[in-house]
């Protein structure tokens, strides 16, 4: 079962904060956090793991609440290269990457 | 640059005939999986192998069949296409170790069936 993203686009000046978020109905083990670029491939961004632990190399922070079974996604102090649809990724069973993806959240951050 | 090729960029074909999508993954990655990426939604995820074997499948018929190969390379078949199989098709490779790792999407091939 695929998760649910929201809002479904967001609109921001350069410099300013946003939040997006990813939920899903089933206990959530990982979630896995892609940007994609119009007519390009999803580029990783980040992990994150049940327990606090977190893979990524991006500004772009993100927390994992596996009570909520969501996670939500923070851009802060939006550049204009944050532009893109972001997707996220549940894994179909637990300790695969075999993931289940939400429609996205699109981003677009004007000068 | 993710390391990971597909071909073609795109392709046309029409109803009913069959056709075949080649990845080039990573060197030393022994995962790959394919999505399927209609327009507007996110990835849907068709099937995996590991080591050459099929490690998991989607909600996908089996007209939609796949290959790995040892040099690292896979491929996605489908048969009898059919128009709503008009999308991106998305290759991703993964290192081998624990199974919790970023996947490394390829460019993906742009299937149109008329």
């Amino acid at each position: 079962q695929q998760p649910v993203q929201s809002p479904q686009a967001v609109i921001l000046r350069e410099g300013e904060d946003a939040v997006i978020n990813c939920s899903s109905s089933k206990a959530l083990y990982s979630v896995h956090w892609y940007r994609q670029k119009h007519g390009e491939a999803p580029v990783f961004l980040m992990i994150l793991l049940k327990g606090g632990e977190q893979k990524g190399h991006e500004k772009i922070s993100a927390s994992f609440n596996e009570k909520k079974q969501q996670s939500s996604l923070y851009l802060t102090a939006s550049q204009l290269s944050y532009s893109g649809t972001y997707f996220c990724g549940t894994p179909t069973y637990y300790g695969n990457n075999r993931l289940a993806f939400g429609k996205g959240n699109q981003v677009v951050v004007i000068p | 640059e993710t390391g990971v090729t597909q071909s073609p960029t795109h392709l046309i074909k029409t109803r009913g005939q069959q056709v075949t999508l080649r990845c080039s993954s990573q060197s030393g990655h022994n995962t790959v999986s394919w999505y399927q990426q209609a327009l507007g939604q996110g990835p849907q995820f068709i099937f995996q192998y590991y080591r050459e074997e099929e490690n998991g499948r989607g909600n996908f018929p089996p007209r939609f069949s796949g290959l790995q190969f040892p040099n690292y390379s896979s491929e996605l078949n489908v048969n009898a296409l059919e128009l709503d199989d008009s999308a991106l098709y998305l290759c991703a490779s993964s290192p081998p170790g624990t199974s919790i790792y970023e996947q490394y999407f390829g460019p993906g091939t742009r299937l149109t069936v008329t």
